[in-house]
């Protein structure tokens, strides 16, 4: 059964940084479309960044310079390393595998989410 | 980046009614849009991608048509289970963009 578990939230200072990962389960991280979605206290969905198979990442305007999404092919996880943290980036943080078909993929499965707050 | 525009923002109705959700787009995103349904402290779950597509598992109560920049999700028989928030997401450019929401609650 395909399993994502976020880990590595937590209350951090505006101007921090923390580093974010999720273990996968029944897959290979390295081979598969990763995504990064967080969602703000009572508020929508937003993307943060992907990193496709072949090794090609794209972020939102919101966090490029300040993320880095990557991937640890020994221990089959999916990172995001925030630097700079602001008080806008507090959030529940997602990750997930995404289904690819027709040249699209889509987020097909979901990890149960980690807390990030960034306040003094 | 390409805008997501869901409405209504909030729905009320009732068990067994058929309810639908637009979803529009500020630019054209041919058919590479999904629909999610998140539950109260739960991840979301796709429902329905490439527009109409339904994801193994899903309910054939739900469906989803369109393509360009106007798309719905219809329900045609509401469950106690289906009260939930749905989003449309395009996935056309690297930029994924999500919808507001759509709050459906129950009457």
């Amino acid at each position: 059964e395909v399993q994502l578990a976020e880990s590595g939230g937590g209350l951090i200072q505006p101007g921090g940084s923390l580093r974010l990962s999720c273990t996968a389960s029944a897959f290979t991280v390295s081979t598969n479309y990763m995504t990064w979605v967080r969602q703000s206290p009572g508020k929508g969905l937003e993307w943060v960044s992907t990193i496709y198979s072949g090794g090609n990442t794209y972020y939102a305007d919101s966090v490029k310079g300040r993320f880095t999404i990557s991937r640890d092919n020994s221990k089959n996880t999916l990172s995001l390393q925030m630097n700079s943290l602001r008080a806008e980036d507090t959030a529940i943080y997602y990750c997930t595998r995404g289904y690819c078909t027709d040249g699209s993929c889509y987020s097909a499965y979901w990890g149960q989410g980690t807390q990030v707050t960034v306040s003094s | 980046d390409i805008q997501l525009t869901q409405s209504p923002s909030f729905l009320s109705a009732s068990v067994g009614d058929r309810v639908t959700i637009t979803c529009r787009a500020s630019q054209g995103v041919s058919s590479y849009l999904a629909w999610y349904q998140q539950k109260p402290g739960k991840a979301p779950k796709l429902l329905i991608y490439a527009a109409s597509t339904l994801q193994s598992g899903v309910p054939s109560r739900f469906s989803g048509s369109g393509s360009g920049t106007e798309f719905t999700l219809t329900i045609s028989s509401l469950q106690p289970e289906d009260f939930a928030t749905y989003y449309c997401q395009q996935v056309n450019s690297y930029a994924i963009t999500f919808g507001q929401g759509t709050r459906l609650e129950i009457k």
